[in-house]
């Protein structure tokens, strides 16, 4: 059974960064895209933006490019999301998801899928 | 634009039955979409793919209860005989080239 577990809690200053870890453990990490989501307190859900380990194809949210860095460790089986120039607004619950698609040698490119494994979560806090 | 329609709030008695509804916008009728549940103070949970012939994939733990359908651009989710861990939001998730939408939750209630 996959499980995905995230880096703990973090408080950070604006206009700083934060880098979230999301390591799997079991099955095949490389041939799964994993993405980061989002959700800030008392609101829905808002995807970031994905990668697809074993390709290093990235694919991001209009809203969110420039600002976060997807990367990818397939010697550890661990994703991270890099968020910059932090701003309270970014105070939320952050997500790592595995979606259902799997990815042959022949499937480069990012092919969206429902989000079907979901990391613990990982509370990011932006206060001076 | 791909956008996915919920309505905010739903509610049903204990064992009753309540049918959810998603709707995608103009023009993409065709797409599948997932249901995705968030009990209070968790994450969210994988519930089930739809496909738009109405085939499905269910998450693991989700029992027969748990049923889902479509018609046109409607994705529906059908729980029998609720429970009180029904009590949840519960969101659609459908996804086009390079990108990943939500719809914006549905609050359901169990009386």
């Amino acid at each position: 059974q996959v499980q995905l577990v995230q880096s703990g809690a973090e408080v950070k200053k604006p206009g700083s960064s934060v880098k979230v870890s999301c390591k799997a453990f079991g099955g095949t990490f490389s041939r799964f895209a994993v993405s980061w989501l989002r959700q800030a307190p008392g609101q829905g859900l808002e995807w970031m933006g994905g990668i697809v380990p074993i390709f290093g194809t990235t694919a991001f949210a209009q809203k969110f490019q420039g600002r976060v860095t997807i990367t990818a460790d397939e010697s550890t089986s661990t994703a991270y999301m890099d968020l910059s120039s932090l701003r309270s607004e970014d105070t939320a619950v952050y997500y790592c998801a595995r979606e259902r698609a799997y990815y042959d040698d022949t499937s480069i490119g990012y092919y969206p899928d429902a989000f079907h494994i979901w990391g613990q979560g990982t509370m990011v806090t932006v206060s001076s | 634009q791909l956008v996915l329609t919920q309505s905010p709030s739903a509610s049903a008695s204990l064992g009753a039955s309540v049918k959810l509804t998603c709707t995608l916008s103009s023009g993409h009728s065709g797409y599948a979409i997932a249901w995705l549940q968030q009990q209070p103070d968790k994450g969210p949970r994988f519930l089930m793919k739809l496909n738009s012939d109405g085939s499905h994939f269910k998450g693991d733990g989700f029992p027969d209860r748990f049923s889902g359908s479509t018609s046109g651009a409607e994705r529906y989710l059908t729980i029998s005989s609720l429970q009180s861990e029904d009590e949840a939001d519960y969101y659609c998730q459908t996804w086009g080239t390079g990108i990943q939408v939500f719809g914006g939750g549905t609050k359901l209630t169990v009386l």
